[in-house]
């Protein structure tokens, strides 16, 4: 069974800081990955995908099969981008697995 | 374009109720998926429609239920609600074309509370 594991629940930076948000997953198959965003009162969000391969709000990850991650990274983090995050694996039924996601927090 | 909506936002049943949770799908999507979102985790698949037939179905048991309606709505039932069922219960609708996978996009979730 698919699994994804997100190992940071709260991820606290300054403005202006790098962030990397941590991912990585296991499944036999071919993964389709997604990073999703619930900021405060809104509902969950498509960051980005994968396959995609867009920069959406500065916002980027790279699939490394090697070390089967996904790991979302932005160079210099906004207050706006406070929020939880969440990987997501789809698999091959097109249903999602989600990781128990990152409270991303910016400081000013 | 209209997004997926849910109804109710909020509910509070008792332990043996039954509830029912509406979906309306986006425009345009045949897919209709379900997930629970207990505090503090991610979201947890519970099961898929598609073309009005389950599509698929995650480690829940036989008291969730669905349906899904020719304009691809969407109804989750659950019987004999116990307490570890109060959660935010979120829908999600895609386009799923065979032999390709689409984004989900979900609704903003009914918040079950079980007394």
């Amino acid at each position: 069974a698919q699994r994804v594991t997100q190992p940071e629940k709260l991820l606290s930076v300054f403005k202006g800081a790098p962030v990397e948000l941590k991912c990585n997953y296991s499944y036999s198959g071919s993964p389709e990955l997604f990073w999703y965003v619930q900021y405060s009162r809104q509902r969950l969000q498509l960051l980005l995908r994968h396959i995609s391969r867009e920069s959406i709000k500065g916002f980027t990850a790279d699939l490394n099969k090697g070390e089967t991650s996904f790991h979302l990274k932005k160079p210099f983090a906004q207050e706006e981008d406070s929020a939880m995050y969440y990987c997501a694996l789809m698999d091959a039924g097109n249903m999602l697995t989600f990781g128990g996601g990152t409270r991303l927090m910016v400081k000013p | 374009e209209t997004g997926v909506t849910q109804s109710p936002t909020h509910l509070i049943k008792t332990r043996g109720q039954q509830v029912t949770l509406r979906c309306s799908s986006q425009s345009g999507h045949n897919t209709v998926s379900w997930y629970q979102q207990a505090l503090g985790q991610g979201p947890q698949f519970i099961f898929q429609y598609y073309r009005e037939e389950e599509n698929g179905r995650g480690n829940f048991p036989p008291r969730f239920s669905g349906l899904q309606f020719p304009n691809y709505s969407s109804e989750l039932n659950v019987n004999a609600l116990e307490l570890d069922d109060s959660a935010l219960y979120l829908c999600a609708s895609s386009l799923w074309l065979a032999g390709d996978t689409d984004t989900q996009y979900f609704g903003p979730g009914t918040r079950l509370t079980v007394l």
